[in-house]
């Protein structure tokens, strides 16, 4: 079956614009995370939907980073004004529900490179 | 703070050779994770182990979990170059809880 899938696959803006993100689930997994990982620091949680809520936000860098989900399936991934540190690969997995346990599956990612 | 550290972080080892790649994690947690990543590839999932003592293997890797020593550990038998990739460990706290992630392992295995 179809897994995660993210868009765009690359990014490339100037700094100080917004840009979205977004990220397909595998269908009927109800439990949605995006990570982040760049050179300097890894692989790091960004924030955590189960439905269309956000139980646990506590990953994003800073107010200029958001987040929504409708109808527990798509996400997107907003982020303003955006800056040369916030380059990276940003990833979305999910899985079936977050009773667990269960590995995240994956999607591609989108690179995004802020000029 | 969980923390999850892997040694080594880089490997290169020669074909038919086995080794050993570690996973220590600061907390308590039952539940670890092994992934796989090749570059400009994203994670693929290899194991997941739920319980103390629990073993897997799949192919030439096997992967076991030590709870009460906080450590996991993911052994590569007869390498083959197809086993080149970035080798991650990742543990979380429960149900819903984000994944914390090693540093990875890169690990290339020559002809």
């Amino acid at each position: 079956g179809a897994g995660v899938s993210q868009s765009p696959s690359n990014k490339v803006t100037e700094k100080g614009k917004d840009v979205e993100l977004r990220c397909d689930p595998i269908s009927g997994h109800t439990a949605l995370y995006w990570y982040r990982q760049s050179l300097g620091q890894g692989l790091e949680f960004l924030i955590y939907f189960q439905g269309n809520s956000a139980p646990d936000k506590s990953g994003l860098p800073s107010d200029r980073f958001s987040a929504e989900r409708t109808g527990g399936s798509v996400s997107t991934l907003t982020i303003q004004r955006t800056q040369q540190e916030d380059s990276a690969v940003y990833l979305c997995a999910s899985t079936p529900n977050p009773v667990g346990p269960y590995e995240q599956y994956f999607g591609p990612g989108t690179r995004l490179t802020v000029t | 703070e969980l923390k999850v550290e892997q040694n080594p972080l880089f490997l290169s080892m020669q074909e038919g050779k086995n080794y050993t790649i570690y996973c220590n994690y600061s907390t308590t947690s039952d539940r670890l994770y092994w992934y796989r990543q090749d570059p400009g590839k994203s994670l693929e999932s290899l194991f997941v182990l739920l319980s103390n003592g629990a073993v897997k293997q799949e192919g030439r890797l096997m992967a076991s979990l030590d709870t009460k020593a906080r450590l996991s550990t993911l052994h590569i038998t007869a390498a083959v170059h197809d086993l080149s990739a970035t080798y991650f460990c990742a543990v979380d706290r429960g149900s819903g809880s984000r994944l914390t992630f090693g540093e990875g392992t890169q690990l290339t295995v020559n002809p």
